[in-house]
């Protein structure tokens, strides 16, 4: 198994322009997640989605698209990228979405991003 | 939705010596409180975690303890290593958004 594959590794975008991260799981998981890493504020939820077709808003949605068409795939649109969007970008994803739940998260390596 | 603080944000020991992390949370409806660390160029990856039916648990070197009625858990690391440098997040159910939610992190810096 890859586990959580995230591309690209890197990337510089001008203000403005729009991108696609890409995320793909092998590992057959329901829930999948998009967060983003800031020093000194952790990793904040930008969306997920629990299942093939089903959404959601994490807590820092504005500014970011996701759609969830298969169970694999779980890509994070940058509609039109923006200086504060600068940050590292992790993929997760996970076996069971449930409330409170036993909720394993399994990480990509990460895409760090740079909007000039 | 929950809320997660982490403390320190920074912590260097001397090798051998204990680190210890606390963070707090706001839902007392939280039951499950796993620990991350995160090694450099690398995501964030599970390495214990504990339901609130128990108080304390261990894994070798390393162990977590929770107390409910104070809405706070602790990691514990024994004998640390060089490779135990790493940024170590606490995290907690957001029940609301079936996600988690993640402390603000802890550098923890092992000098040889």
């Amino acid at each position: 198994n890859a586990g959580v594959t995230q591309t690209p590794k890197f990337q510089v975008l001008k203000t403005g322009q729009s991108m696609t991260l890409q995320c793909a799981q092998d590992m057959n998981h329901e829930y999948m997640s998009w967060y983003r890493q800031d020093p000194g504020m952790g990793l904040r939820l930008i969306h997920y989605s629990v299942g093939a077709g089903i959404t959601d808003q994490g807590e820092v949605p504005n500014g970011y698209n996701v759609s969830r068409s298969t169970t694999e795939d779980f890509p994070l649109r940058l509609l039109s990228a923006a200086p504060s969007q600068t940050s590292v970008y992790f993929c997760a994803s996970s076996y069971s979405p449930n409330r409170g739940a036993k909720n394993i998260q399994y990480f990509g390596a990460g895409t760090r991003l740079s909007v000039l | 939705g929950e809320n997660v603080e982490q403390h320190p944000s920074t912590l260097s020991v001397q090798e051998g010596d204990s680190a210890v992390i606390k963070c707090t949370y706001s839902d007392s409806a939280s039951n499950y409180f796993p620990w991350y660390k995160q090694e450099l160029g690398k995501g964030p990856q599970l390495i214990i975690d504990i339901r609130s039916n128990v108080g304390e648990k261990k894994d070798q070197r390393i162990a977590v303890t929770l107390n409910k009625t104070a809405k706070h858990f602790s990691l514990h690391i024994t004998e640390t290593q060089p490779e135990d440098s790493a940024v170590y997040f606490c995290a907690a159910p957001d029940t609301g958004r079936r996600a988690l939610t993640f402390g603000s992190g802890t550098r923890l810096q092992v000098q040889p």
